[in-house]
This record gives structure tokens, C-alpha cells and sequence, in this order.
């Protein structure tokens, strides 16, 4: 079974900060997911990465392999990025695709 | 595309009550998920399905059943609520091959008093 770990747990931000959320994982992946779930409950991919890095507009995720380490930057933080931001992995070798869930970091940006 | 879709939103029984809950996705997905989300904890897996017709335990199965008679279908359901079945359920599924990504439904709070 993968560890997942996030830090911070909770992340209050001034609007216009630099946001960055870190997880850790145990085991070797393939993949390793970013998710967002808004207050309300629904929850959506930000990202699914295997190596280096990925950006979609202000948010921008890396991964490194060897250190078995993620993060997810904010850049020009919002208030509507407020919200649960959650790291999930899959096993390297997993036929089945199922994640492995970090418990998620809370954001609160105030405008 | 309505994409993942659970019924109902909003459910409360009493210990002892049964019920199922429905996920419905319309992109054709093979693979299939239900997971528990309960505070201060990641998501968990209940049950997961890789196909029509087959079902397999996921890490908290006990308390749940689920079947898959139909691939655009995946049904949980609880045959004696406890109250530690309250928590808020996810249904997921995947495009093409286990690599790759996962869409949520919206979610179905449950309390069970």
C-alpha cells in the first residue's frame, strides 16, 4: 500500500501569493494525479503526471521521481482557489488503476 | 455528455435501513470505482470493477455489495446501515486503460442515525 502524505494540512493565503502544496508518497508510481474539490463536494482533475512538470494557466505542477516528491504552485492566488487540493498516486505495476489518496490540503485565499 | 453521475445527492436512513446507491457514466468507461470520503482521512476504496459483469473488493469493503449488470452502471449498496457508513461517497470512473484519468461523480452525502 502507498503512504501518501500532504503538507500543509491548512494554507491561508493572501490574494496575489505564491501557493505551494507538497506530497510525499512511499512507493513507486506511474502516475501521480492532482484534484480539486470545491466546497459543495465535487471533484475534478487538475492534473495526471509521470515526470517533470505541467502547467495549466496559473497552476503548475512537478513531480520527481528519484525523491518520490510532488508539488502544486499556485501562482496569483485567487480567492475562487480556495478549496481542497488533493494528491492521489498509482502503483507502478497496478493493472487496476486504482489511486492512493493523500487526506488533502485545505486553501483559504483571502481577497 | 452528462459525464459521471451518482444518484441520489442527499440520503439519511436509520440504522438498520437499506439502500443503493446509483453511478452512472455515459463515456463508455471499462473501469469503475466507489470510494468513501470521511473527514481528517483520504479517499478509500470500497468496491471497483474493471468490466461489465465483474466486481472486486476494494480496501473497505465490509458492509457494502455492488454489481455490475451493466457496463455504463455501477451500483453500491448497503443491505443494513450502520451509522459508521455515514461519509460522503464518490463514484469514479476511467477513459481507456487504468493510466489514465480518473472522473469523479458529484457525490451522494449519506447520514445514518
Amino acid at each position: 500500500k502507498n503512504e501518501v502524505e500532504q503538507s500543509p494540512q491548512n494554507l491561508t493565503a493572501q490574494e496575489g501569493e505564491f501557493i505551494t502544496i507538497n506530497c510525499s508518497y512511499s512507493v513507486g508510481i506511474s502516475a501521480l494525479h492532482w484534484l480539486q474539490q470545491h466546497p459543495g463536494g465535487g471533484i475534478v482533475s487538475l492534473f495526471m503526471l509521470s515526470s517533470g512538470k505541467k502547467k495549466h494557466g496559473r497552476l503548475i505542477a512537478t513531480i520527481n521521481i528519484q525523491e518520490k516528491h510532488s508539488s502544486l504552485h499556485i501562482t496569483a492566488s485567487h480567492p475562487r482557489d480556495s478549496a481542497v487540493y488533493i494528491c492521489a498516486v498509482k502503483d507502478r505495476g497496478s493493472t487496476l488503476g486504482r489511486l492512493y489518496f493523500g487526506r488533502g490540503t485545505q486553501l483559504t485565499v483571502w481577497p | 455528455n452528462a459525464g459521471v453521475t451518482q444518484t441520489p445527492k442527499f440520503r439519511v436512513l436509520k440504522t438498520g435501513q437499506s439502500m443503493t446507491l446509483l453511478c452512472a457514466q455515459d463515456m463508455n468507461h471499462e473501469y469503475m470505482y466507489w470510494y468513501r470520503q470521511d473527514p481528517g482521512m483520504g479517499l478509500r476504496l470500497i468496491h471497483y470493477s474493471v468490466g461489465e459483469g465483474t466486481t472486486a473488493k476494494g480496501e473497505v469493503p465490509d458492509g457494502y455489495n455492488v454489481s455490475r449488470l451493466k457496463k455504463q452502471n455501477f451500483l453500491l449498496g448497503l443491505e443494513s446501515a450502520a451509522p459508521s457508513q455515514t461519509s460522503v461517497y464518490f463514484c469514479a470512473s476511467i477513459a481507456g486503460g487504468p493510466g489514465n484519468e480518473q472522473f469523479f461523480g458529484p457525490g451522494t452525502r449519506l447520514t445514518v442515525l
